[in-house]
């Protein structure tokens, strides 16, 4: 069935370093891919999202790229800050409609 | 705010009870998700409910059970609670057409069995 794997975190960054955080799929045909944020004590918040291959999402500093023939959704931000603190999921849209996630990386950031 | 309303924010019950988590969805939303979130399993489906009518289940125990009222707030009952059942439980809300592609969550509802 359709999964997705994200790298283990914790992840712990200074601030202004640059950030990668991986995430591949394994999915019949092109779904949707995502990536959602959850900052401490609250629920997930889309990140940004790409619809077909090649689409690069990008929102607040962030950008992933649907790569079709690598079936991946890296995950990248050039300086982070202390606020980007928090866990970040990897998800696709599965054939029943629902989201799909990853097991989350969390990012710290440190000042 | 998102716009999506869950409660009770948290709830602490024992083994063997049962409990009921409320969710309301955005305004004009017709799709309620509901979502199972703890350390060990991370984010999983649940089930999917489509203007009062069931459209998706995942990986939902059968002493779990939802429903959708006419007014679109969505309830989940959860009973004969285990230990394990400890965990956030979030809802999430979709309109339709172009939109339908994007979840929106609410804060959760954090259940604590003992």
């Amino acid at each position: 069935g359709d999964s997705v794997t994200q790298m283990e975190g914790p992840v712990t960054l200074s601030e202004e370093a640059f950030l990668t955080i991986n995430c591949t799929y394994t999915a019949t045909g092109y779904p949707s891919l995502f990536w959602y944020v959850q900052y401490p004590g609250e629920g997930l918040q889309l990140l940004l999202k790409a619809t077909k291959a090649d689409d690069k999402g990008s929102n607040k500093g962030f950008e992933a790229t649907y790569r079709k023939e690598t079936t991946s959704f890296h995950l990248e931000k050039g300086s982070v800050q202390v606020s980007d603190s928090a866990v970040y999921f990897c998800a696709l849209r599965g054939s029943q409609g629902n989201l799909i996630f990853g097991k989350g990386t969390k990012l710290s950031v440190k000042p | 705010d998102s716009g999506v309303t869950q409660t009770p924010k948290h709830l602490i019950t024992a083994t063997g009870q049962r409990v009921t988590l409320r969710c309301s969805p955005r305004s004009g939303d017709l799709s309620v998700y509901w979502y199972q979130q703890s350390l060990d399993q991370g984010l999983q489906f649940l089930i999917q409910y489509y203007n009062g009518e069931e459209r998706a289940k995942g990986n939902i125990l059968e002493r779990f059970s939802a429903q959708q009222f006419p007014d679109l707030h969505s309830e989940l009952n959860l009973s004969s609670l285990e230990l394990g059942d400890s965990a956030l439980y979030f809802c999430a809300s979709t309109p339709t057409g172009s939109g339908a592609n994007v979840l929106t969550f609410g804060a959760g509802s954090r259940l604590t069995v003992l």
